[in-house]
């Protein structure tokens, strides 16, 4: 009964590719967002949808697309791939935003080869 | 723009022992303040999340606190245990009405039995 689940849990692929990370939450929350977490541990908002509505759009290249078709999904698409995506990328939800605690996944390590 | 920042970057106890964890902000219109725990290979664990209003939050052995006018929150674990070997990261608002958090890059926890 995972609050928050990701998949893949790692994803290895050569640059150039196209690849997706799935994210789902089963805590009824209305808020979901991305993070990127790099080599360094530095954690970093890319994105936040409330209710299948885009919230937060960070500066991020226009290759990384997200898509919530329900509240409870929220999706990572990323086009052409390039070395310096290799990054942990968390998923995570609220209820009523940032004022209330999020709930994270246990993140998706993509590594580009 | 908001910056946060955490020190000690790394912290290595003997079990037993108390300690207290720091994070700095820059702009203090915040509406709360949050504690995570990041475990290796995790995501993050919310563990406290501070109201403005509130100066304080306890959650079992640990207590966190606030003080919006110094810009400090601090995290304060009592009888430190093995099983708090972790990263603590804490997260504040980016301020003017957004809805983005921004994290420290957080301090890495040794407990020692």
């Amino acid at each position: 009964d995972t609050a928050v689940s990701q998949t893949p849990k790692y994803l290895v692929t050569q640059m150039g590719n196209d690849k997706s990370i799935k994210c789902e939450q089963n805590l009824g929350h209305d808020t979901m967002y991305w993070y990127k977490q790099d080599s360094k541990k530095f954690l970093k908002i890319m994105f936040s949808y409330n209710n299948k509505e885009l919230i937060i759009n960070e500066t991020v290249p226009n290759r990384f697309s997200p898509k919530s078709p329900d509240k409870a999904h929220l999706n990572l698409h990323i086009n052409s791939l390039e070395l310096g995506d290799s990054a942990v990328y968390f998923c995570a939800s609220s209820q009523g935003g940032w004022v209330q605690p999020q709930h994270f996944g246990d993140g998706t390590r993509l590594s580009i080869l | 723009k908001q910056e946060v920042t955490q020190i000690p970057a790394a912290l290595s106890v003997p079990e037993g022992e108390n300690l207290v964890l720091n994070c700095s902000f820059t702009d203090s219109a915040i509406y709360n303040l949050q504690w995570f725990r990041q475990d290796p290979g995790k995501g993050l664990t919310s563990l406290l999340l501070i109201q403005s209003s509130q100066r304080e939050q306890t959650s079992g052995r640990l207590n966190a606190s606030l003080d919006k006018s110094s810009g400090r929150s601090t995290l304060y674990i009592a009888a430190s245990q093995p099983g708090d070997s972790a990263t603590y990261l804490c997260a504040a608002p980016a301020g003017g009405g957004s809805e983005k958090l921004v994290f420290g890059k957080g301090t890495k926890l040794t407990v020692n039995p």
